[in-house]
């Protein structure tokens, strides 16, 4: 079955542009999660969504950041006024439900680099 | 503060020879303890879960076990094609907290 789907696989930009960054979960999984990957660092936490409820923001690391989920499906990141430290790969994730201790389903991310 | 330490973070190893690779932790409330391989240029491919101390699981080359403290991930006999770098992660109530990963690089 298909899995996790990110869009675009890369992005270049100029330093002070938006982006959005696309995530398409694997169909069923009520949890969704983005997460941020610099070279040589672990993945820090930045959202998730649960189904309906309030997402937890609590990673996002400033206010240019957020996040939306539409009809608990598709995800979108967007990235405001972009600095060249928001260059990474974004890493989008997704599972059955988190209270059950359920894995992330990882897709290949998007390669953000800002100019 | 809830902490998730692997080492080594890199380990270089012949085909063939066998080591482990170690994932520490200090977490109140486990609720699963996780294992990713990623590959460069990809995300993280899910390997393993592990719930309580004592639990095994083995996949092909690769064996995880998990005490109170720790989890190793055992490579046995080990391939090129099983270089990558493999995460640790910790599910804590609604928070998975990742470790750094080790970079694990096999000779042939």
């Amino acid at each position: 079955g298909a899995g996790v789907s990110q869009s675009p696989s890369n992005k270049v930009t100029e330093k002070g542009k938006d982006v959005e960054l696309r995530c398409d979960p694997i169909s069923g999984h009520t949890a969704l999660y983005w997460y941020r990957q610099s070279l040589g660092q672990g993945l820090e936490f930045l959202i998730y969504f649960q189904g309906n409820s309030a997402p937890d923001k609590s990673g996002l690391p400033s206010d240019r950041f957020s996040a939306e989920r539409t009809g608990g499906s598709v995800s979108t990141l967007t990235i405001q006024r972009t600095q060249q430290e928001d260059s990474a790969v974004y890493l989008c994730a997704s599972s059955l439900g988190q209270g059950l201790g359920q894995p992330q389903h990882f897709g290949d991310g998007t390669r953000l680099s800002i100019l | 503060e809830d902490q998730v330490t692997q080492s080594p973070e890199a380990l270089r190893l012949q085909e063939g020879e066998s080591s482990s690779l170690n994932c520490s932790y200090t977490v109140s409330g486990l609720r699963g303890l996780f294992w990713y391989r990623q590959d460069p240029g990809k995300g993280p491919e899910f390997l393993f879960t592990l719930y309580s101390a004592g639990e095994e699981k083995e996949k092909e080359r690769l064996k995880a076990t998990l005490t109170k403290k720790e989890s190793f991930l055992h490579i046995t006999a080990p391939k090129p094609e099983d270089s990558a770098t493999y995460l640790c992660a910790l599910n804590r109530d609604d928070k998975i907290i990742f470790g750094k990963g080790t970079r694990l690089h096999i000779l042939p």
